[in-house]
């Protein structure tokens, strides 16, 4: 079956641009999950979110980073007013249940100039 | 912070035995061990967890100590393919935070 799917695969923007980006989770998954990864790191959880509602969002590093699931299903991370900081993977997961295994996508390579 | 620790790298001779080990010393008793692994250029993939007794899937072994306090995660015919970064994850299975804590992991070089 269809595996997470995450939009663009690389995203190449200025510095003070916004960006989006957008992960379709495996079909029925209830929870999901955005983490950021810089080179040579480990993924850093960002936000969570179990159905519609942002379960915990303690990993988003600023104001800038907003993340939605409106309808529970389909998530976009929105950065605002990008800084070259904020260049890194950004990896989508989804899990069938709460604290189930996670399913990652294969990432938005995100570059700010 | 990651609360185990993993040597940096290892190499193994393919067709060989990978043994990964972890150290999860401060570990909860409702805590699980939990590995991913992620090959170049992917996102992490899921490979087996457990939380006392020892598991085995068509993947990977899970060796855990009877303190608890470390593990070791067996890859037993290890090919070229096997080559990625292993993280050993603790994880409240229910009722605790959601989100997996990554550390950097073991760069497992598969050697042809």
């Amino acid at each position: 079956g269809a595996g997470v799917s995450q939009t663009p695969s690389n995203k190449v923007t200025e510095k003070g641009k916004y960006v989006e980006l957008r992960c379709d989770p495996i079909s029925g998954h209830t929870a999901l999950y955005w983490y950021r990864q810089s080179l040579g790191q480990g993924p850093e959880f960002l936000i969570y979110f179990q159905g519609t509602g942002a379960a915990d969002d303690s990993g988003l590093p600023n104001d800038r980073f907003f993340a939605v699931r409106p309808e529970g299903s389909v998530s976009t991370l929105k950065i605002q007013r990008t800084e070259r900081g904020d260049s890194a993977v950004y990896l989508c997961a989804s899990s069938p249940y709460r604290a189930g295994e996670l399913f990652f996508g294969e990432g938005s390579r995100l570059t700010v100039l | 912070d990651a609360k185990t620790t993993q040597p940096p790298s290892m190499d193994c001779a393919e067709g060989r035995a990978a043994n990964l080990p972890c150290n999860h010393s401060t570990i909860s008793g409702n805590e699980y061990v939990y590995w991913y692994r992620q090959i170049h250029s992917q996102g992490p993939q899921y490979i087996i967890h457990g939380l006392k007794n020892n598991e085995t899937n068509e993947m990977a072994s899970l060796i855990i100590t009877e303190d608890r306090k470390s593990s070791t995660l067996i890859l037993p015919h290890a090919t070229l393919r096997d080559t990625a970064v292993y993280y050993c994850i603790v994880r409240v299975r229910e009722g605790g935070a959601d989100g997996l804590t990554f550390g950097k992991g073991t760069h497992l070089i598969i050697q042809p």
